[in-house]
């Protein structure tokens, strides 16, 4: 399964663009990349997911490196309510095309009034 | 959309007691997953289902945990008996199909003393 690698904790100011990194140098080729967040203890939440190319919604973007070892969540505006742990992970598919999301340890980010 | 539903919100139980927590997932939704959250292990997958069929229930803890899912729109995890350990919120979550977005629940907070 492929591993992924995130610090622990950032922080930033509100209305700054916040930029989680995330390392994945195992990552296969047919593998996705997903984040979600967990706001205080509440159930995690779904932000955004890619293969190859840069995406975009209405939460965030995610910029994914040419090799596909790293990436990076951007949420261009922080508020104070984007603070939560995030947590970037690489969907492990099987043959039947059933898959499991499997978490790791999180970023911790602080928006900062 | 109710989203997927959890019940009981908290549940209080003292050790050697059997415990049963609930999910109904989103109609239509394919997938379920069971997930555990503590401080110490984060967010673990304890089994998830594909159209009712138990797929992989290798994160499941021991004996005393079993899950199951009569039909499309319940599923249960018991734990019999419950031990201080098991203390933890539990999570379920649904997708519609295989890669689909995983939806949580708000999650079952149990406390075993």
């Amino acid at each position: 399964d492929a591993k992924t690698t995130q610090p622990p904790s950032m922080d930033c100011a509100e209305g700054r663009a916040a930029n989680l990194p995330c390392n994945h140098s195992t990552i296969s080729g047919n593998e996705y990349v997903y984040w979600y967040r967990q706001i205080h203890s509440q159930g995690p939440q779904y932000i955004i997911h890619g293969l190859k190319n840069n995406e975009t919604n209405e939460m965030a973007s995610l910029i994914i490196t040419e090799d596909r070892k790293s990436s990076t969540l951007i949420l261009p505006h922080a508020t104070l309510r984007d603070t939560a742990v995030y947590y970037c992970i690489v969907r492990v598919a099987y043959g039947d095309s059933s898959y499991k999301l499997i978490f790791g340890s999180g970023t911790r980010l602080l928006v900062r009034p | 959309d109710a989203g997927v539903i959890q019940s009981p919100r908290h549940e209080v139980t003292e050790m050697g007691q059997e415990v049963t927590l609930r999910c109904k997932p989103i109609s239509g939704h394919d997938y379920l997953f069971w997930y555990r959250q503590t401080m110490m292990r984060g967010l673990e997958l304890l089994i998830y289902f594909n159209n009712n069929v138990p797929i992989d229930d290798s994160g499941m803890p021991e004996d005393r945990f079993s899950a199951k899912m009569p039909n499309a729109s319940f599923s249960t995890l018991k734990i019999q008996p419950s031990e201080p350990r098991d203390s933890a919120v539990y999570f379920c979550a649904s997708s519609p199909r295989a890669g689909g977005r995983v939806h949580f629940g708000p999650g079952t907070r149990l406390t075993v003393t």
